[in-house]
């Protein structure tokens, strides 16, 4: 079973519409990352929340810890958001990330 | 700013050739691992280390050693590449506690014909 999962594996998206992309663990967790990353590319992190909510500028992450899953919401997405999202969580009482399969983000001209 | 580089960016290996690369952290994290990412999948743990001269296995640790000569330094070896050890590999560091995120380093793209 995948511990993390990501949802959807695929987005397309118009220039400025708003992206929701979803997590969710089959354990509990103590924090839970997003990064970014372009096709062959670093990985770049960009929200790292253990609970509630974060935001960093267009980026807001919500985190439910005892529901297990974790959202990233993406506003007014750019051309340049285009890229793959990944989601990673640290399991209760380990110090290593578990990551998902990543959602593929194409925002269209 | 917290800085995990890694070397060689790039490297062509042989099957059966040994392989070595290196990560190198400036943060002064106790915590490094050793990722692996294939095309369109995320990353999966290969190994890591939490204090100097000691390694621990990871999820998926057959086929590599890890070495941790140093807390700034730590590489991840392959003593007979394979073809499916093509892959991209990324390390990381972390402080030691609870609550830290993770740090990543740019990745090294190993193909291994």
């Amino acid at each position: 079973e995948q511990q993390v999962q990501q949802s959807p594996a695929s987005l397309v998206l118009q220039e400025a519409e708003n992206a929701e992309l979803q997590c969710s663990f089959s354990i509990f967790t103590n924090q839970v990352q997003w990064f970014y990353q372009r096709p062959g590319g670093r990985l770049v992190s960009l929200l790292y929340n253990p609970s509630g909510t974060k935001q960093s500028g267009r980026l807001t992450s919500t985190t439910v810890i005892k529901e297990r899953r974790s959202s990233l919401h993406i506003s007014s997405s750019q051309i340049t958001d285009s890229g793959t999202y990944l989601c990673a969580m640290e399991p209760s009482g380990s110090w290593q990330l578990i990551f998902g399969s990543g959602t593929q983000l194409t925002v269209m001209p | 700013e917290a800085a995990v580089t890694q070397s060689p960016r790039s490297k062509v290996a042989v099957t059966g050739g040994k392989v070595t690369l290196s990560c190198h952290q400036t943060n002064n994290h106790d915590y490094m691992y050793w990722y692996r990412q294939d095309t369109g999948h995320g990353l999966r743990l290969i190994h890591y280390s939490y204090v100097a001269d000691s390694t621990e296995k990871g999820d998926i640790p057959d086929g590599y050693k890890a070495s941790r000569p140093s807390q700034e330094n730590f590489s991840l070896i392959l003593e007979l590449a394979s073809l499916s050890q093509t892959a991209v590999y990324f390390c990381a560091s972390r402080e030691t506690g609870g609550d830290y995120e993770q740090y990543f380093g740019p990745g090294t793209r190993l193909t291994v014909l």
